[in-house]
């Protein structure tokens, strides 16, 4: 099991292009969170998906941020336009539910994406 | 502000010697959670503690939990060059519609050999 699996490592977008940065979750997790970080400080919840439904998204900004969790692949996090201030290292964590809403779990984290945008 | 939040910022100490660091949070939560960070890279889970516990260990990790003052702490015993990283706190509020953790901005440990 190779665990949470991203890519690219590394990124690097002009401003106004696009940015697609993906995430395979560890075999048997249907749940996908995305987070932000800036350096040196702590992660920022973006969105929870599971598959094909975005069960959280409250932390996306309002445009230009997408994700998506299809039922075949891996999930998405998509920056349309990128601007300077979206230079970040995105991470990605995976668990397997259970089932219950509100119950958290141990989350297992990828390696992430340093995005850079120039 | 943030759930969520470590002290101190920043701690250096001596191999060998133990390190201490907190968390506080403002809402009700149904766990908190302890994550380690190695520069550049992902998180990796430490230790998870539920609401109606007030210690647990794991190894050479000791950590503590005061829902009456919303606080927790992590303690590293006899520490190692190895252990020096970030360490964040992660906390799952009660009454979330969703499994979501809020991170707080971490205290990066220095263990100097």
């Amino acid at each position: 099991n190779a665990g949470v699996m991203q890519n690219p490592r590394h990124l690097v977008r002009r401003r106004g292009q696009e940015a697609r940065l993906r995430c395979s979750p560890m075999k048997g997790h249907s749940h996908v969170y995305w987070y932000r970080q800036l350096p040196e400080e702590g992660l920022k919840f973006m969105v929870y998906l599971q598959k094909e439904n975005i069960i959280d998204e409250s932390g996306m900004p309002k445009e230009r941020f997408s994700a998506e969790f299809p039922k075949e692949g891996p999930s998405i996090l998509r920056i349309q336009q990128v601007v300077r201030g979206d230079s970040a290292a995105y991470f990605c964590a995976s668990s397997p539910g259970q089932g219950r809403l509100g119950a958290n779990e141990k989350l297992f984290f990828g390696s992430g994406t340093q995005l850079s945008v120039l | 502000s943030q759930q969520g939040e470590e002290d101190p910022q920043a701690l250096s100490i001596q191999e060998g010697e133990n390190a201490t660091m907190n968390c506080s949070y403002k809402t009700s939560i149904n766990n908190l959670q302890w994550y380690r960070q190695n520069s550049g890279r992902g998180l990796v889970h430490l230790i998870l503690i539920r609401s109606n516990e007030r210690e647990k260990h794991s190894g050479r990790l000791r950590v503590t939990l005061d829902t009456s003052k919303k606080s927790s702490s992590l303690l590293i015993t006899a520490s190692r060059a190895a252990d020096t990283a970030s360490y964040f706190c992660a906390t799952d509020a009660k009454n979330t519609n969703a499994g979501k953790s809020t991170f707080g901005d971490g205290t990066t440990l220095t263990v100097k050999p």
